[in-house]
């Protein structure tokens, strides 16, 4: 299994720019690195996903250096609702459907 | 457009019976998955299937059947609570089109209080 490997909770201040990193020394070759974000009561959504470099969407940036073995979410900008919980996950679905963790995430709490 | 529907969203089941949770989703996805949250912890996978009429084992598949009978749905079945078992189940789809991964759907989960 890919195991992962994240902070338990970080704090934050509104405005902020937010970095989760996460550790992933075991990817395989083919594998992926998903971030998740979860509010309570909710499923996981979707924020990004890369293999390698940088990717950038409206809501977020993932860093993932050359050696693949950690990645870092950035949140730009953070506001008090992006409170939740985040999750790495690292897999592909396709290569490997159920082989992939998601961890005990990273519990993020912006304050005012 | 629904995306992941779960059914029921509540139940509370006496230690011994048997329940089945219904997932439908109207993506044509062909990978779901069910997994279970406990509280203060992350998702753990119970068993998946890459495709109509296969099913797979994941993580924590003790005490659970499933079954793919149609493209759409993913049943996950108890056949004799604990509780243990008591927790957050959701299920999640995703499409099986080739060139690396792709992202998961989650549905709105089933809260389980087996007593």
């Amino acid at each position: 299994l890919a195991k992962t490997t994240q902070p338990i909770s970080m704090d934050s201040y509104e405005g902020q720019e937010v970095n989760i990193t996460c550790s992933h020394n075991n990817i395989a070759t083919n594998d992926y690195i998903t971030w998740y974000q979860q509010f309570p009561s909710q499923g996981p959504r979707f924020i990004i996903q890369g293999y390698k470099t940088k990717v950038t969407n409206e809501v977020a940036s993932l860093f993932i250096p050359a050696d693949r073995k950690s990645s870092t979410l950035s949140l730009p900008r953070v506001s008090l609702s992006d409170t939740a919980v985040y999750y790495c996950l690292v897999g592909g679905v396709r290569t490997n459907a159920g082989k992939s963790t998601f961890g005990d995430g990273t519990t993020l709490t912006v304050k005012p | 457009n629904a995306g992941v529907t779960q059914t029921p969203k509540f139940r509370v089941l006496k230690t011994g019976q048997s329940m089945t949770l219904l997932c439908a989703q109207d993506m044509n996805h062909e990978y779901m998955y069910w997994y279970r949250q406990d509280p203060g912890m992350g998702l753990r996978l119970i068993h998946y299937s890459v495709g109509e009429g296969t099913t797979a084992k994941g993580e924590v598949p003790d005490g659970y059947n499933v079954s793919r009978l149609k493209k759409q749905n993913f049943l996950l079945g108890l056949e004799s609570a604990a509780p243990s078992q008591t927790s957050v189940y959701f299920c999640a789809s995703s499409s099986g089109r080739t060139g690396g991964a792709t992202e998961a759907f989650f549905g709105q989960g089933t809260r389980l209080t087996v007593v």
